[in-house]
């Protein structure tokens, strides 16, 4: 079965760079055919994709988002990152990492989410 | 973009009750539709697939069906743990867009 853990700091200030780390158990992250996606929950309870990254390491972000984001692979941990910068309080959500299933384009398996608060 | 509208906003029902939940699509989508269920404390949770197909483990009480623009999301006979937020969300095109969340609350 498999498990992702979000980790990284809750607090960023403004016009800093938001870093979250998304540890798998259970699977690989460069296993064929694999897919990584990152999602926000906004305190409004909204849901927005941000975006995904392959076991290849090819990326496809959320266009809204795509100027201040990089995602890439950590294969040694098994892991995947995030990166976004030029944060406002506009991004303070819950950040979730998720498996991304392609065959069915829906998210399978998810993190329980960590709280980032965008905050001088 | 195609836009996701679920009705209502908030459900009050009691246990035992059937909770019907819809979404709206501003145009036709095809496949690549599903729900998914957030609890406090808990990872998000996928339910339904391909608008109708059960994901792994999820009980029989969830059934998911519609195609075009209005999909439904029914729970036959609400349990304690089903008291939470519901997003349903398209794939159609990409990047894909959720629907605004149906809280689903204790009458």
């Amino acid at each position: 079965q498999v498990q992702l853990q979000e980790s990284g700091p809750g607090l960023v200030k403004p016009s800093q760079t938001l870093s979250l780390i998304c540890t798998v158990s259970g699977d690989s992250v460069n296993s064929g055919g694999k897919y990584w996606s990152w999602i926000r929950q906004f305190p409004g309870k909204g849901l927005e994709w941000i975006g995904y990254i392959a076991y290849s390491g090819s990326t496809y972000y959320n266009p809204s988002l795509q100027s201040r984001l990089t995602m890439s692979l950590v294969t040694s941990n098994n892991q995947f990152s995030l990166k976004l910068t030029s944060v406002t309080a506009a991004d303070t959500a819950i950040y979730y990492c998720a498996r991304d299933d392609m065959t069915t384009r829906s998210f399978d398996s998810w993190g329980q989410g960590t709280l980032v608060t965008v905050s001088s | 973009d195609i836009l996701l509208t679920q009705s209502p906003a908030t459900l009050s029902l009691s246990p035992g009750e059937r909770a019907t939940l819809s979404c709206r699509a501003s145009q036709s989508i095809g496949a690549y539709f599903a729900w998914y269920q957030l609890r406090p404390g808990q990872p998000p949770r996928l339910l339904i697939y391909d608008a109708s197909k059960r994901a792994d483990g999820v009980p029989a009480r969830f059934s998911g069906s519609g195609s075009g623009t209005d999909f439904t999301l029914t729970i036959s006979s609400l349990e304690p743990e089903d008291f939470a937020l519901y997003y349903c969300h398209q794939r159609y095109n990409w990047p894909g867009a959720f629907g605004g969340g149906t809280k689903v609350e204790i009458k």
